[in-house]
């Protein structure tokens, strides 16, 4: 079945530095990408996405390219602030078996990054 | 303008009660998610209902879970004979599913304790 893999946190960084997360999808079909992320006592919003192979979707100085060969979608920003502190979930959802929907959500397992000043 | 409510905020059980969680969702969103958010499995999806069509209950980790969707509006999901594994953030979400627009906004979650 379809899986999402993120790379373990919790990452913690300086203010203004690089920040990267990995993710790394499986699916039968063709998915559609996203980032989520969920604040400090906030619910789920969505970050970006990315709907085929080779789209960059960005958002707030993140950016993610959807790259079908790597069966990839890495989370970058260059310059992290205080604010960026948070919980990142990359999630796909299989658009292949119900046309114009996007159906469930398959969600990794999260990466708390935390920037310090 | 108003997002998905979820009700109640928090709650707190005896293992074997039985619990309803209510989802109300964005007006005019024909699509409908139910994930649970747990420290040991993470996000998982439950149960999603697209406009008429039946339910994609694939989710729904035993059969002491159902929900349903009346009106095509608010859902409620309910749990039977809750266990403590039940324990977890239940949340919903909602979406303009099959007109350009998918995104899914996510309400604020209903944590339950099972004690």
């Amino acid at each position: 079945g379809d899986s999402v893999t993120q790379m373990e946190g919790p990452v913690t960084l300086s203010e203004e530095a690089f920040l990267t997360i990995n993710c790394t999808y499986t699916a039968t079909g063709y998915p559609s990408l996203f980032w989520y992320v969920q604040y400090p006592g906030e619910g789920l919003q969505l970050l970006l996405k990315a709907t085929k192979a080779d789209d960059k979707g960005s958002n707030k100085g993140f950016e993610a390219t959807y790259r079908k060969e790597t069966t990839s979608f890495h989370l970058e920003k260059g310059s992290v602030q205080v604010s960026d502190s948070a919980v990142y979930f990359c999630a796909l959802s299989d658009t292949f078996v119900v046309a114009d929907s996007w159906g469930k959500l398959q969600f990794g397992a999260g990466t708390q990054v935390v920037v310090t000043p | 303008g108003a997002g998905v409510s979820q009700s109640p905020s928090n709650k707190v059980t005896e293992k074997g009660k039985d619990v309803e969680l209510r989802c109300d969702p964005i007006s005019g969103h024909t699509a409908l998610y139910w994930y649970r958010q747990s420290l040991g499995q993470g996000l998982e999806f439950l149960i999603y209902f697209q406009g008429n069509s039946a339910p994609d209950k694939s989710g729904l980790p035993s059969d002491r879970f159902s929900a349903e969707r009346t009106g095509g509006s608010v859902s409620t999901l309910t749990i039977q004979r809750t266990q403590q594994e039940d324990s977890a953030v239940y949340l919903c979400a909602s979406s303009l599913a099959g007109t350009g627009n998918y995104e899914q906004y996510f309400g604020p979650g209903t944590r339950l304790t099972v004690t």
